[in-house]
């Protein structure tokens, strides 16, 4: 069974558009939701996360919108570059050991 | 900077035969994970370890066992490689906060013939 459901499996935007990518979960343990990026043969690297107390957060063009009640979080990629095609991944936590529960990702792809 | 190196990029093995992993991580983090990475199936945990000699079966452990006999190094183990066991495997660290980031390996791309 899927944690956590990411949306959609890709993504093509163009230059200067914003691109947004959704995820759902069910369980509300869950307490840290983060989002990873992955570039081609490298591993993914932490972009942004956000706790459930707070509805939104951004850091430059990368915005977090949550909506608890919902259980659902998306990430919002402002003014995208063709710099930013990479592999996406939200997350959520959930136990007291660290594991996180990854959505199926989101390849992005942002033309010139 | 946190690193986190594994063995060997890629990988060519035989089916039937035994492969080790290696991982190994230079910020003395007490997690580190083994997932693999398949086309449209996401990370998967197979498994992860909290502590030295300590282990967690994550979701998909079948055909896999670990070793963790350092705290800096996690070894995954084929005991019996099978051509479904072809995939891109990653390895990754974290301390143990509730909120902690997990730091990725490259990634070591294996192909079972």
């Amino acid at each position: 069974q899927q944690q956590v459901k990411q949306s959609p499996q890709s993504l093509i935007v163009q230059k200067g558009g914003i691109s947004i990518i959704n995820c759902a979960y069910e369980n509300t343990a869950f307490d840290y939701f983060p989002w990873y990026q992955q570039f081609p043969g490298k591993g993914p690297a932490l972009l942004i996360a956000i706790r459930p107390d707070v509805s939104e957060k951004k850091e430059g063009r990368f915005t977090i919108s949550f909506n608890k009640s919902a259980k659902q979080f998306s990430l919002h990629i402002m003014d995208s570059q063709p710099g930013d095609s990479a592999t996406y991944f939200c997350a959520a936590r959930g136990s007291t050991l660290g594991r996180l529960y990854f959505g199926r990702g989101t390849q992005l792809t942002v033309w010139p | 900077d946190v690193k986190v190196t594994q063995s060997s990029r890629y990988l060519v093995k035989r089916t039937g035969e035994k492969v080790f992993l290696e991982c190994v991580q230079d910020m003395d983090h007490e997690n580190m994970f083994w997932y693999r990475q398949d086309p449209g199936l996401g990370l998967r945990l197979i498994y992860f370890s909290y502590d030295v000699k300590m282990k967690e079966k994550g979701d998909i452990p079948e055909g896999y066992s670990v070793s963790r006999e350092k705290k800096e190094r996690f070894s995954l183990i084929l005991e019996s490689a099978s051509t479904n066991q072809t995939s891109m495997y990653l390895c990754a660290s974290s301390w143990s906060g509730r909120q902690e980031t997990q730091y990725f390996g490259p990634g070591t791309r294996l192909l079972v013939l």
